[in-house]
């Protein structure tokens, strides 16, 4: 089975750029997760998905950050303006979507964003 | 808000040695905990799980038990191997607030032969 697909690997921008990442999960996985992980610490969850509509943003700085998931299986998440501390790693879970808190998540490899 | 804390690394230990990694949280609702683990190169992965109080999830050797009581899921392996070098993340899910994970902050362990 195919696990968790992301794109770019790495990316370094100069700051006030733009930048987006994709995201293609499992495939049959209703529930779609971007986190930032910022060196030294665990990660932090930006949005949930389940199928193409959001469960929770609470924590997007929508101000600069937006994702979509047209037709509830591909991802885009884009940062415009990137800023400094936007430095981090961007990882793209999946998981069943059954709505059960003990579903496992199954994570891509991850985005490494340098800002500049 | 909810959170996890796990003691902080790096932790360096020789083979065959005992590993404990503690991790303590805090939860508004009843949730489900897990360890995650990330070898170097590769993404988070999952470890081990459990999902009520006095449950011990295990894999690959390692063991972790639901403490309720001290809201504690300390992670513990009897014999550790090289291979077992990755950084090691707790974190939970919480009813009350979604099925989105809240991790700590990772512990590095090293291990040499």
């Amino acid at each position: 089975e195919a696990g968790v697909a992301q794109s770019p690997r790495y990316k370094i921008i100069e700051k006030r750029q733009s930048v987006a990442f994709w995201c293609n999960p499992i495939s049959g996985h209703a529930t779609l997760y971007w986190y930032q992980q910022i060196l030294g610490q665990g990660p932090k969850l930006l949005i949930q998905f389940q199928n193409n509509g959001v469960v929770d943003d609470s924590q997007l700085p929508k101000d600069r950050f937006s994702a979509e998931r047209l037709k509830g299986v591909d991802s885009t998440l884009k940062i415009q303006p990137a800023k400094l501390e936007d430095s981090a790693v961007y990882l793209c879970a999946s998981s069943l979507g059954a709505g059960q808190i003990q579903e496992t998540q199954y994570f891509g490899p991850g985005t490494r964003l340098l800002v500049l | 808000g909810d959170s996890v804390t796990q003691m902080e690394g790096p932790v360096t230990l020789s083979e065959e040695a005992c590993l404990t990694i503690n991790c303590t949280y805090t939860a508004t609702g009843y949730p489900s905990l897990f360890w995650y683990v990330q070898y170097p190169g590769e993404g988070l992965q999952l470890l081990l799980k459990a999902t009520k109080a006095d449950d011990k999830g295990s894999n690959k050797g390692f063991e972790a038990t639901y403490r309720k009581e001290t809201t504690s899921f300390h992670l513990e392996k009897g014999s550790v191997q090289v291979s077992d070098s990755a950084v090691y993340f707790c974190a939970l899910s919480d009813p009350q607030a979604g099925t989105a994970l809240i991790f700590g902050k990772g512990t590095t362990l090293s291990v040499s032969s």
